[in-house]
């Protein structure tokens, strides 16, 4: 498998623009997770989904930001319009919770590096 | 609330001594606690998962201990090598937030040749 995809990789944009993430998860697993990292604030939650649905978007910061899984392959975050707080890694992570068993080993993509001016 | 931290935030080693890592958290409700390293610029690679029910998990030359009661987990990598230098994190699964991980700031290791 080649493990949790993630584009753009990196995204400069320009403060008032829309912007569009986009995440392919691990075939097969049934959880799909948003987070972020800053240097300031570490690695955050945004939101998680469970076969498509999702479950806590506690941790989205405001409106301006929305997530989606139309499918069980696809997930996209956006946020509209950006702002220069927005400049962080993005990461998407994948994972599978067998039925018998809490075992769930979270896998990260590589991140999408955004830069807003 | 859970609260992950990892003490110290950075730490620098000669190569060849055996590195330990430390990661405590608050509420002892857990599933179980992941380690992840992450190399500059990367994503997060899973190194171990330990389980609630687990006190250690091994892998190679990493061994990751667990002790819940007292909410501690430590990372060891035996004999350091310069390609360990990267930033470990640990994250922990709470009982009632399915999926959900809290992670901590991680440590920053530096293994000099």
């Amino acid at each position: 498998d080649a493990g949790v995809i993630q584009s753009p990789r990196h995204e400069v944009t320009e403060m008032g623009q829309e912007v569009t993430l986009r995440c392919k998860p691990i075939s097969g697993h049934d959880y799909l997770f948003w987070y972020r990292q800053t240097m300031m604030r570490g690695l955050e939650l945004l939101i998680y989904f469970n076969n498509n649905v999702p479950i806590d978007d506690s941790g989205m910061p405001e409106d301006r930001f929305s997530a989606k899984m139309p499918n069980a392959s696809f997930s996209t975050l956006k946020i509209q319009p950006s702002e220069p707080r927005d400049s962080a890694v993005y990461f998407c992570a994948s994972s599978y919770t067998p039925a018998s068993s809490s075992y769930n080993e979270q896998f990260f993509g590589p991140g999408t590096r955004l830069t807003v001016l | 609330k859970q609260e992950v931290t990892q003490i110290p935030a950075a730490l620098s080693v000669p190569e060849g001594e055996n590195l330990v890592l430390n990661c405590s958290f608050t509420d002892s409700a857990i599933y179980n606690l992941q380690w992840f390293r992450q190399d500059p610029g990367k994503g997060l690679t899973s190194l171990l998962l330990i389980q609630s029910s687990q006190r250690e998990q091994t892998s190679g030359r990493l061994n990751a201990s667990l002790d819940k009661s007292s909410g501690r987990s430590t990372l060891y990598i035996a004999a350091s090598q310069p390609g360990d230098s990267a930033t470990y994190l640990c994250a922990v699964k709470g009982l009632g937030s399915w999926g959900k991980l809290q992670f901590g700031a991680g440590t920053q290791v530096v293994v000099t040749p």
